[in-house]
């Protein structure tokens, strides 16, 4: 079965100093990767995604990932916090027999000013 | 604006009531999911659809029901509530099918459903 881990509940870093939000995942074959944002109160906003090619993938408000296969990895990095990116991060692959999105159990990054 | 739309946004009800929750897709889209979230809790996968017809169906309980109709909206219906079904329900979309598996799913805001 396919599936993502996000091991930290809550990653806690100080404004202007780069942040990482880690997710492993187990899929069969090439996976097809993403990271979603969720403010209070809100929908989940994409972020990002990983289907194939360069490693580092680039998205949206300064985010970006890197992809490694060895390590079943896809980690979340910006290289400076800001105390708006204060919210709930999820970590989701394809399931590629019937396209749904299967998420982590979210991260929460607190941003300290 | 991800171009999903839920309604209603809120909804209080009674426990014992039957509620339906609405969800219309991004124009296009074919593929209908619906999670639940509650309280500090992740996303739980409900069901999907895709072009009218259940596709995937995950802890869904038998109380819930959905179906997806031609003009491609969604509705959940949620009967015999439970003060434990209060939660957050999100319905999200994407274009759907084999060939687009590198898409991503937009999300709607919500139905914030309480059962008092």
């Amino acid at each position: 079965a396919q599936s993502v881990a996000q091991p930290e509940d809550q990653v806690n870093v100080a404004e202007g100093n780069p942040l990482t939000v880690k997710c492993t995942y187990s899929v069969s074959g090439n996976p097809y990767l993403f990271w979603y944002v969720q403010y209070p109160n809100r929908g989940l906003q994409f972020l990002l995604k990983y289907i194939t090619g360069d490693n580092l993938v680039k998205g949206s408000y300064g985010f970006e990932a890197e992809f490694n296969k060895s390590q079943t990895s896809f980690h979340l990095k910006k290289p400076s916090a800001l105390v708006s990116d204060s919210a709930l991060y999820f970590c989701a692959v394809r399931d590629k027999n019937t396209d749904k999105l299967i998420f982590g159990t979210g991260t929460r990054l607190q941003v300290f000013p | 604006d991800s171009g999903v739309t839920q309604t209603p946004k809120h909804l209080i009800t009674a426990t014992g009531q039957r509620v339906t929750l609405r969800c219309s897709p991004r124009s296009g889209d074919l593929s209908v999911y619906w999670y639940q979230q509650s309280l500090d809790q992740g996303l739980q996968f409900l069901i999907q659809y895709y072009n009218g017809e259940e596709r995937a169906k995950g802890n869904i309980l038998e109380r819930f029901s959905a179906q997806q109709f031609p003009d491609l909206h969604s509705e959940l219906n949620l009967s015999s509530l439970e003060l434990g079904d209060s939660a957050l329900y999100f319905c999200a979309s994407s274009a759907g099918g084999a060939g687009y598996m590198n898409t991503e799913a937009f999300f709607g805001q919500g139905t914030r459903l309480t059962v008092v």
